[in-house]
């Protein structure tokens, strides 16, 4: 059954903590993105990576690290830097670049981190 | 950079009631464009989608929208909507300058009462 996993579900941090969100996906796709959802604010875009070993900062990125060691695989660290953490955290793939239809997005169920 | 604006951010219908949801978007070029759904407690899935072609699409459960080049809008509509559509809608634009990067209007609140 081929789709995006993320881990967990539900996560609680410490302020000062870094904390790290899975994301794992086995469509075989090149892309992979975060995004960061609140309320009122849509989803906005962290950090993404088009292929294994490169990734790019998304509009925000502060506070938040990532890697892309294997295809499948895209977690992200957020860090003591970032200063508002509690959110809802998104997780996608795409096909990646190339015919139109490779823009369409897949999401994971998503994280919902709270600093306590 | 390209925008997306969604205008209402929540909307109240009784069930049989029309719906249109709008997107506007700020790019001039070639753009392909989406619609999502986030349905309480499930991950986004993708409600529609235009790439080319024929302006007005339709996509799964009744949705259709309808690409206004000149107008840069994206706009969602269903004749008669139900209970079971309550759920938040996201409009989303990839744009030829972006890669295969997507932009998100900040979300519509859909809620049908019964």
């Amino acid at each position: 059954d081929g789709g995006i996993t993320q881990s967990p579900k539900y996560l609680f941090r410490k302020e000062g903590q870094n904390v790290t969100l899975s994301c794992e996906q086995n469509l075989n796709h090149d892309a992979m993105y975060w995004y960061r959802q609140d309320p009122g604010q849509g989803l906005r875009l962290i950090y993404y990576s088009q292929i294994v070993n490169d990734f790019q900062k998304g509009d925000i990125a502060e506070g938040y690290s990532v890697s892309r060691e294997k295809k499948e695989s895209f977690p992200l660290t957020v860090t003591s830097a970032q200063k508002n953490p509690t959110a809802f955290y998104l997780c996608a793939s795409s096909k990646g670049q190339g015919e139109a239809w490779s823009t369409e997005a897949f999401f994971g169920q998503g994280t919902r981190l709270t600093v306590v | 950079a390209q925008s997306v604006s969604q205008h209402n951010h929540h909307v109240i219908l009784s069930e049989a009631a029309s719906l249109e949801l709008g997107c506007n978007y700020s790019y001039g070029g070639t753009v392909n464009l989406f619609w999502y759904v986030q349905y309480p407690g499930q991950h986004l899935q993708l409600l529609l989608k235009y790439f080319s072609g024929d302006p007005l699409v339709k996509g799964i459960k009744g949705f259709e929208a309808e690409f206004i080049k000149s107008k840069f809008s994206f706009n969602l509509r269903k004749p008669s909507v139900q209970w079971s559509d309550t759920a938040e809608y996201f409009c989303a634009v990839n744009a030829d300058n972006a890669g295969n990067m997507l932009t998100f209007g900040g979300g519509t609140r859909l809620m049908v009462k019964p």
